[in-house]
């Protein structure tokens, strides 16, 4: 399972970031992925990390803001988010993608970020 | 860019429907099809364009031709209820269509 974990309240400027801790499987044989969904919007994907932790990827909404990390020790992913602004707040899911089809086959239950004054 | 509709649809009980996905460019099979209901997170229904998901209904199904993908529910159930997205994987940006929601007549 995916377990998400850091969101909260932070002001328009400010920086926030957010963890997910795995649990029943390896980081290292997985991609794995961000996703966001503003209140009563639909689905935004926003950030990937290869199974190598080699290569990151990002939304354009995002790139040169946001940072995507891992820490296969403690097999947790991250998503430092900096300069946040009012449009960011939404709940953040933690995705895993299938090991050999790459589609996303495990979900968080999802950590809700509010960027608000 | 992934275009999907209807954008709502409504139906009853034991119908047949159908939400169509079409993308922008060849993306293969690499098409997905999620479920969300209210207040949950998105649930996997099918991958490959046409492969079930382990321990979704087989009235849940799912087709392609060319950049057009179909995702078809027959004998409709009320725990149908919820938004569904397609989602483009084979490379990024994983783009998700902008959804349709299924409610129960």
């Amino acid at each position: 399972q995916l377990v998400e974990s850091g969101g909260g309240l932070v002001q328009p400027g400010g920086s926030l970031r957010v963890s997910c801790v795995a649990s029943g499987f390896t980081l290292s044989n997985h991609e794995m992925n961000w996703v966001r969904q503003a209140p009563g919007r639909g689905l935004e994907w926003i950030s990937h990390i290869s199974s190598s932790g080699a290569s990151t990827y990002y939304a354009d909404s995002v790139r040169g803001r946001f940072t995507i990390s891992r820490d296969i020790a403690k097999n947790s992913v991250f998503l430092q988010m900096n300069s946040l602004r009012v449009e960011d707040t939404a709940i953040y899911y933690c995705v895993r993608a299938d090991d050999g089809y790459l589609h996303f086959d495990l979900w968080g239950q999802g950590a809700l970020v509010t960027v608000s004054s | 860019q992934m275009a999907q509709s209807p954008s709502s649809l409504s139906a009853s009980v034991g119908d047949r429907v159908t939400i169509t996905c079409r993308a922008s460019e060849g993306i293969g099979s690499f098409l997905a099809w999620y479920q969300q209901k209210a207040g949950k997170a998105p649930k996997l229904l099918i991958y490959a364009a046409s492969i079930l998901q382990s321990g979704v209904p087989s009235r849940f199904s799912g087709s392609s031709s060319g950049t057009e993908f179909t995702l078809a529910i027959s004998n409709l159930q009320p725990e149908d209820v919820g938004t569904y997205y397609c989602q483009k994987y084979n490379s990024a940006p994983y783009t998700f269509g902008p959804g349709t929601k299924l409610e129960i007549k």
